[in-house]
């Protein structure tokens, strides 16, 4: 089975442009979490699709955006990029196990830079 | 904010067990441990996880005390390519949000 595919791996923008990054889950999960990963503060949970519908989000502004379609393929959106912006974003797909608990795998990621 | 305390850094020798702590005095009932670790630059890794009972895998064992307040990942028999960093996370049962705290960076040497 196909793991979490993110694409595309490496990006480079300027200030004030706007990104899309995409994620494709394992086959079957239904769910796709989003997070940021930057040396000065770690992961960072951005926000939770379930079936289309955003379900949960993090601390960050309205600039980050996402949605999610009927195949459960993901998408992220960052309008007017920051230079702080620049990170390794996560996806994560999970399955939902007997008893509520979660399995989620991550994805290679999508380096950021924002010149 | 992440609900768990590890050490910042830790080593091992190749072929021995390497024995990672975590503390989670504030756990609830509801709450599952989970163990991820991140080898440089790559997605992090599902390792295992339990709620009370101890669990094993393939590639780990994970030992919780009775009082859940705290836990330790135990991977048998480490390698180099065990060196990365490994978080313990606490999660609510039906949630799929993960707070990452700073984890604990294992390195193994030869």
């Amino acid at each position: 089975k196909a793991g979490v595919t993110q694409t595309p791996r490496y990006l480079i923008k300027t200030r004030g442009q706007q990104v899309t990054l995409s994620c494709s889950p394992i086959s079957g999960h239904r769910s796709v979490s989003w997070y940021q990963q930057t040396p000065g503060q770690g992961l960072q949970f951005l926000f939770e699709y379930f079936s289309e519908t955003q379900r949960n989000k993090g601390n960050f502004p309205g600039r980050f955006s996402g949605r999610q379609f009927s195949n459960s393929r993901s998408e992220m959106n960052v309008s007017t990029l920051e230079l702080g912006d620049s990170a390794l974003y996560l996806c994560a797909s999970s399955l939902r196990l007997i008893g509520g608990s979660y399995e989620q795998y991550f994805g290679p990621g999508t380096r950021l830079t924002v010149t | 904010d992440a609900k768990t305390t590890q050490p910042t850094s830790m080593d091992c020798a190749e072929g021995r067990a390497a024995n990672l702590p975590c503390n989670h005095s504030t756990i609830s009932g509801n709450e599952y441990v989970y163990w991820y670790r991140q080898i440089h630059s790559q997605g992090p890794q599902y390792i295992i996880h339990g709620l009370k009972n101890n669990e094993t895998n393939e590639m780990a064992s994970l030992i919780i005390t009775e009082d859940r307040k705290s836990s330790t990942l135990i991977l048998p028999h480490a390698t180099l390519r065990d060196t990365a960093v490994y978080y313990c996370i606490v999660r609510v049962v039906g949630s799929e949000k993960l707070v990452f705290g700073k984890g604990t960076k294992l390195t193994v040497n030869p």
